[in-house]
């Protein structure tokens, strides 16, 4: 079956800018997560979902980062005035259970932020 | 804050050879995550662990849990080419995120 999708896979946008990154979920999984990933480094937990609400947010860096998942299954990650420093690459994850579950990832979209 | 720390960082080993990579969290958790991670690929699920003592093996790998010692351990047996990639360990939990903390990761080089 499909996996977890995600677009654009590759983002290149200027200082200041406004970008929105995609997640689709696998089918049918009611929780999803976004995560952001440095060069050489683990991914970094971001904001997870539980259906439509954001069930914990406690790891988005500031307010510029905001999410959605108004249908309870495709997510965007919004981030306003791009710095240098949100270059990395933003991963989405989805599980069919509560926190806890095994989670899935798809491909991620490289933001590279000039 | 949960912190999740492995050793080594970074292997080179010859083909053949037995290792282990080593997976050290702070806090109570029973769920623990092997994942690998090819160069310019996303995360692929190796193995989960439920509670303490599972064992899990696939193929040349497997993967332990020690909840009291808070440690896992992923032990390579008989190392082949294909298994070189970064390898990360990551806990469920920690103040109060649902998410998963990642430790910084294993990258291994197998040579043949």
């Amino acid at each position: 079956g499909a996996g977890v999708s995600q677009t654009p896979s590759n983002k290149v946008t200027e200082k200041g800018k406004y970008v929105e990154l995609r997640c689709d979920p696998i089918s049918g999984h009611t929780a999803l997560y976004w995560y952001r990933q440095s060069l050489g480094q683990g991914p970094e937990f971001l904001i997870y979902f539980q259906g439509t609400g954001a069930a914990d947010d406690s790891g988005l860096p500031n307010d510029r980062f905001f999410a959605v998942r108004p249908e309870g299954s495709v997510s965007t990650l919004k981030i306003q005035r791009t710095e240098r420093g949100d270059s990395a690459v933003y991963l989405c994850a989805s599980s069919p259970w509560d926190a806890g579950g095994e989670q899935f990832f798809g491909p991620g979209t490289r933001l590279t932020v000039l | 804050e949960l912190k999740v720390e492995q050793n080594p960082l970074f292997l080179s080993m010859q083909e053949g050879k037995n290792y282990t990579i080593y997976c050290n969290y702070s806090t109570t958790s029973d769920r623990l995550y092997w994942y690998r991670q090819d160069p310019g690929k996303s995360l692929e699920s190796l193995f989960v662990l439920l509670s303490n003592g599972a064992v899990k093996q696939e193929g040349r790998l497997m993967a332990s849990l020690d909840t009291k010692a808070r440690l896992s351990t992923l032990h390579i047996t008989a190392a082949v080419h294909d298994l070189s990639a970064t390898y990360f360990c990551a806990v469920d939990g920690g103040g109060g995120a649902d998410g998963l903390t990642f430790g910084k990761g294993t990258h291994l080089i197998i040579q043949p």
